[in-house]
């Protein structure tokens, strides 16, 4: 049983709003994962942390950013949000040791933005 | 680059039946982890089955089971015995340990509908 927590769970909000999007895990893992997804579509990588104070970009190009200031939380900002940032965005940790490839990802319940 | 591919946009079962979803990857990379995971239509991920490359045996948890064939690059994830609440989305990923960064990479998805 995962222990990962997004919150808020629904988020409608104006154009131009600044929003954090909050993830905690209590599971004390290492490595955590922001995606982004559309509707019956695929997960999309947009933000990753090895541990505090490491972020990267993920494959898909976003204008949010992350921070990892502590190991169990790991926020996404927008700093102004838009129409074509309307998603649901997935967060997830996993407990992923070096030179092994079972990278079991636990995932949120997810947050779903609708920017008007 | 890793690749999934998942070529049955729907599919529709009977409840008690067996279902096969298909999954096919492509990797170059000797050391990969393949991965299966349920979303239903609340939207979170839930994780239900990892095989590993070099695993010998076809993972099983529960009534979930893994399909590997190495040679053809597949991993199909049968489920028996469906039930009404297996109708949901499922998602084929992979994570390499030396490409992709340990990474998961995701397939574009199967809807699964159990009907009575």
């Amino acid at each position: 049983e995962a222990d990962i927590y997004q919150t808020p769970r629904y988020l409608v909000i104006g154009t131009g709003k600044k929003i954090t999007l909050e993830c905690s895990q209590t599971m004390g893992h290492d490595k955590m994962y922001w995606y982004q997804q559309d509707p019956g579509m695929e997960l999309h990588l947009i933000h990753y942390s090895y541990g505090v104070n490491s972020t990267e970009k993920g494959d898909l190009s976003s204008e949010s950013t992350v921070s990892r200031i502590r190991t169990e939380h790991f926020p996404l900002t927008l700093e102004s949000a838009r129409p074509s940032h309307t998603s649901q965005y997935l967060c997830a940790s996993s407990d992923l040791h070096s030179g092994s490839a079972k990278n079991i990802q636990y995932f949120g319940a997810g947050t779903r933005l609708s920017v008007l | 680059a890793q690749k999934i591919t998942q070529t049955q946009p729907g599919m529709f079962v009977q409840e008690k039946e067996a279902v096969t979803l298909d999954c096919t990857y492509d990797t170059s990379d000797p050391s990969y982890g393949l991965f299966w995971y349920k979303q239903p239509s609340s939207g979170e991920m839930i994780f239900l089955i990892y095989q590993g490359s070099y695993d010998q045996q076809n993972a099983t948890e529960g009534r979930y089971s893994l399909n590997f064939q190495k040679a053809r690059k597949s991993a199909n994830l049968v489920i028996s015995a469906s039930q009404l609440g297996d109708s949901a989305m499922y998602f084929c990923a992979m994570s390499t340990v030396t490409g992709g960064g340990n990474k998961l990479t995701f397939g574009t998805g199967t809807q699964l509908k159990v009907e009575l």
